[in-house]
């Protein structure tokens, strides 16, 4: 069974540039989640997207956005890119929406990551 | 505010010792996870312990839950160089999203 996978897994990009960053979770998963990883903030949850719907939004500005396709298949949008963008940015993919899943063992899987750098 | 605190952030240990790692955090969890990352790599599942009290090992690892004390261990048993990686816990709050430690890197050395 195929992981979660990302695309490109490389970017480089300049300042006032925007970037879109791709994710096919795992066959059957219809979750998927993205998460920035920087040394100085650790791994910062960005959005979730549920059946084409955005459930759940992390602390970021206006910038970073997402969508989610039919296939569950994600991509997140970051516009008008600043340095402090440049970032590991994971995605990952469960079955179901929630975590909190009365006692379910809800298991997020994550896919290899995008390094962007922004110059 | 919520609050993920690993201790220790860095630990460096000779091959065949015994250490553990704590996550303590700040909000009640429906449940706790423990997560692996090497140099470069992404995040690799280890644990999810979704009760109080729950213990699960895995080869030299096991991860422990205390839900009253907000407090999760995890245990390295006889350190292999093979260890060497990023840990990271992380909870759920009720806000349904995934908040991780600031991670533990391990070094271990012969």
């Amino acid at each position: 069974k195929a992981g979660v996978t990302q695309t490109p897994r490389y970017l480089i990009k300049t300042r006032g540039q925007q970037v879109t960053l791709s994710c096919s979770p795992i066959s059957g998963h219809r979750s998927v989640s993205w998460y920035q990883q920087t040394p100085g903030q650790g791994l910062q949850f960005l959005f979730e997207y549920f059946s084409e719907t955005q459930r759940n939004k992390g602390n970021f500005p206006g910038r970073f956005s997402g969508r989610q396709f039919s296939n569950s298949r994600s991509e997140m949008n970051v516009s008008t890119l600043e340095l402090g963008d440049s970032a590991l940015y994971l995605c990952a993919s469960s079955l179901r929406f929630s975590l909190v899943a009365g006692g379910r063992q809800e298991t997020q899987y994550f896919g290899p990551g995008t390094r962007l750098l922004v110059l | 505010e919520l609050k993920v605190e690993q201790n220790p952030l860095f630990l460096s240990m000779q091959e065949g010792k015994n250490y553990t790692i704590y996550c303590n955090y700040s909000t009640t969890s429906d449940r706790l996870y423990w997560y692996r990352q090497d140099p470069g790599k992404s995040l690799e599942s280890l644990f999810v312990l979704l009760s109080n009290g729950a213990v699960k090992q895995e080869g030299r690892l096991m991860a422990s839950l205390d839900t009253k004390a907000r407090l999760s261990t995890l245990h390295i048993t006889a350190a292999v160089h093979d260890l060497s990686a990023t840990y990271f816990c992380a909870v759920v709050p009720n806000t349904d999203k995934l908040i991780f430690g600031t991670g533990t890197r391990l070094q271990v050395f012969p």
